[in-house]
């Protein structure tokens, strides 16, 4: 159980364009979901966090313009790289928690380049 | 804020061979897992251990909340043991920070 898949696992944009990444809980009800970000060789770092039916908090330094985060559903959140630039290129990882259960549970992550 | 700090930062092993990771934090904490991220980017949870002592084959953890530490053991290190070592700590924020990672690299 506690299975979280992302989609896609990999893509590659042209400047300028925006890109839409999803986020599911596939076997529980996540009330809870985060965004991270992590560049080659570091840790994780804390985009965001998304409370389904409500707006996401976003982390100090995290345009919230450029990442828009949406978690419509108790299975289901979204996260948009608007006109996405070269410098946005990097490993996102969403993860989610709920049941009542304190534990996160990560998705596969989704690399992102920008060209 | 809280720093997280995880020691040593790169390992070597030979296949066989145990090994102790740690993970030190500044502040108290109400919750606290530790993770492996294989090489292909997925996080593996290993324990959620914000206090005691759990096992689950051959890793085993140990938090002492009171001294601000966890221990992560590995014993008889296989090659596919490979890959970085993150705890994740919340300090009562309902959001993870992150350690700075252990790199393991287990040799046949």
């Amino acid at each position: 159980g506690a299975v979280v898949s992302q989609h896609p696992s990999w893509v590659i944009c042209k400047s300028g364009t925006s890109v839409k990444i999803e986020c599911r809980s596939l076997d529980f009800q996540a009330t809870t979901m985060f965004w991270y970000r992590q560049f080659p060789k570091q840790s994780l770092m804390l985009m965001a966090t998304s409370n389904e039916g409500s707006k996401a908090t976003y982390e100090q330094g995290v345009e919230k313009d450029k990442f828009l985060i949406n978690h419509a559903s108790l299975t289901l959140s979204t996260l948009t790289v608007t006109s996405a630039h070269p410098e946005d290129s990097s490993f996102y990882i969403c993860s989610a928690r709920g049941g009542g259960n304190y534990e996160q549970y990560f998705g596969p992550g989704t690399r992102l380049t920008v060209t | 804020g809280i720093q997280v700090e995880q020691s040593p930062p790169d390992l070597i092993l030979q296949e066989g061979a145990n090994s102790t990771l740690r993970c030190n934090f500044s502040d108290s904490v109400n919750n606290l897992q530790w993770f492996h991220q294989n090489p292909w980017g997925q996080l593996i949870n290993l324990f959620y251990i914000p206090s005691g002592t759990k096992q689950n084959g051959r890793l085993s953890a140990t938090t002492v909340a009171t001294e601000r530490y966890s221990l992560l053991y590995i014993s008889s290190s296989q090659t596919t043991d490979s890959g970085v070592y993150f705890c994740a700590v919340e300090p009562g924020t309902y959001k993870y920070i992150f350690g700075t990672g252990t790199r393991l690299k287990v040799l046949a």
